[in-house]
């Protein structure tokens, strides 16, 4: 267990349908990343925010969203679901900005249908 | 562009057998290199990393990985496989000093067979 917590586990949804996938860092743990996992794709890095702000931008689409709050739980807003955003999607989290070790959740698995 | 090539995609050991895993990365500075592992309905676990200095890393589970920089390779080793190896592994680099914002490669689906 590292942790990190991710909530839902499962989530079916249609599409063009919005969800919102919530992560709780470790604690003490000041970033949060988020990954997307997907066949086609493979991992890929979204967006990393680091005691509120956000420091990073990866492969994020423009439907896609994020936030981190005060509590430094953070969530990852999906909106228009298409069928391609079937994938599982990873928070992790560490203490500091970039030079420590992030430790990852089990993920979410969202379906598209 | 930075990048990370894992060349196979799945890899079939016998248990107690050695194990390679084969990774090239392209960046142009030293880069930090890291391998993760990944068992079925888990996250993502940390195995070893590389940032500098010895390039045989030590990691845990009984891996080790080799940085070789004329080959831009990052091979993780084991001597020996368990059973419980099986799983899937991926190589990936951390650009700019970041151990968060990483490139991950396709990874390698490792199967033990008794």
């Amino acid at each position: 267990d590292s942790g990190v917590t991710q909530t839902p586990k499962h989530l079916i949804t249609a599409t063009g349908q919005r969800v919102t996938l919530r992560c709780s860092p470790r604690s003490g743990d000041l970033s949060v990343y988020w990954y997307q996992q997907s066949l086609d794709q493979g991992l890929q890095f979204l967006i990393h925010y680091y005691n509120g702000e956000e420091r990073a931008k990866g492969n994020i689409l423009e439907r896609f969203s994020a936030q981190q709050f005060p509590d430094l739980h953070s969530e990852l807003n999906l909106s228009s679901l298409e069928l391609g955003d079937s994938a599982l999607y990873f928070c992790a989290s560490s203490v500091g900005a970039s030079g420590n070790t992030i430790y990852f959740g089990e993920g979410s698995w969202l379906t598209v249908v | 562009a930075q990048s990370v090539t894992q060349p196979d995609i799945h890899i079939t050991v016998s248990e107690g057998a050695s194990l390679e895993l084969r990774c090239n990365y392209s960046y142009g500075a030293t880069p930090y290199l890291f391998w993760y592992v990944q068992s079925p309905g888990q996250g993502l676990q940390l195995l070893l990393k590389y940032f500098s200095g010895d390039t045989l890393v030590q990691g845990i589970k009984g891996f080790e990985a080799e940085f070789k920089r004329s080959q831009s390779s990052f091979n993780l080793r084991k001597p020996s496989v368990h059973w419980s190896d099986a799983a899937e592994y991926f190589c990936a680099v951390g650009p700019g000093g970041s151990q968060g914002n990483l490139i991950f490669g396709k990874g390698t689906k490792l199967s033990v067979k008794p």
